[in-house]
């Protein structure tokens, strides 16, 4: 059963510190994204890759946040230095392209992060 | 892309038929309407994706008027389990590679 996993599933840390956040796309898959969804302002979408390329990044803080996807296999979120208006949760999801009807996108468990 | 409007709630007993309608006022030609599934704690899981007249898989149904500005997620005999999040969305065509852009979705709580 082919699932998209996401690491750390929590992760607690003083505002300043760097954030790592990683991400596995279901083999196959070309497409990746990054959301944040917080009770305030709901599920965001922050970027996404497709092919490893970057498509769209604008739903992301430029000054503190980054995103790459080193190989097919992996997608990483960082956030230097992060502040506590960045606790959330981070989802990852990922899609293949001729799916049909179906279209559907895969998303992880997700990583909760409590910036103290 | 077309912005779309939920209940935030809904109430609901088990075994009942639940159904939220959403609507999609400015809906365009290529686009299509797709429903997510979120529990807590759990990232969103696909439902069922239509663009006309009525959809059906094993989890709902989808039923779309002519005019697509509005749709229906139709849940048979709903469970406490089937408590979660829905939320509507309406996207391009072309596979699941097009980005998603959530709005506040319909809570639904299935008491006993």
């Amino acid at each position: 059963d082919a699932r998209v996993t996401q690491t750390p599933r929590h992760k607690v840390t003083e505002m300043g510190q760097e954030v790592t956040m990683r991400c596995q796309p279901i083999l196959g898959h070309n497409t990746v994204f990054w959301y944040r969804q917080t009770m305030m302002q709901g599920l965001e979408l922050l970027a996404y890759f497709r092919n490893r390329a970057p498509l769209d990044d604008s739903g992301m803080p430029k000054d503190r946040f980054s995103a790459e996807m080193p190989d097919a296999t992996l997608a990483t979120l960082k956030i230097q230095p992060s502040e506590p208006r960045d606790s959330a949760v981070y989802f990852c999801a990922s899609g293949e392209p001729g799916q049909g009807a179906r279209n559907e996108q895969f998303f992880g468990p997700g990583t909760r992060l409590t910036v103290l | 892309l077309a912005k779309t409007t939920q209940p935030i709630s809904m109430d609901s007993y088990e075994g009942q038929e639940v159904n939220i309608t959403c609507s999609h006022n400015n809906i365009a030609t290529n686009d299509y309407i797709t429903w997510y599934q979120q529990f807590p704690s759990q990232g969103p899981r696909f439902i069922i994706q239509g663009y006309k007249t009525k959809v059906t898989n094993e989890v709902a149904s989808l039923f779309i008027p002519a005019d697509r500005k509005s749709s229906t997620l139709s849940l048979p005999r709903v469970s406490l389990s089937d408590t979660a999040v829905y939320y509507c969305l309406v996207r391009k065509y072309g596979g699941a590679t097009n980005k998603l852009i959530f709005g506040t979705g319909t809570l639904l709580a299935v008491q006993p």
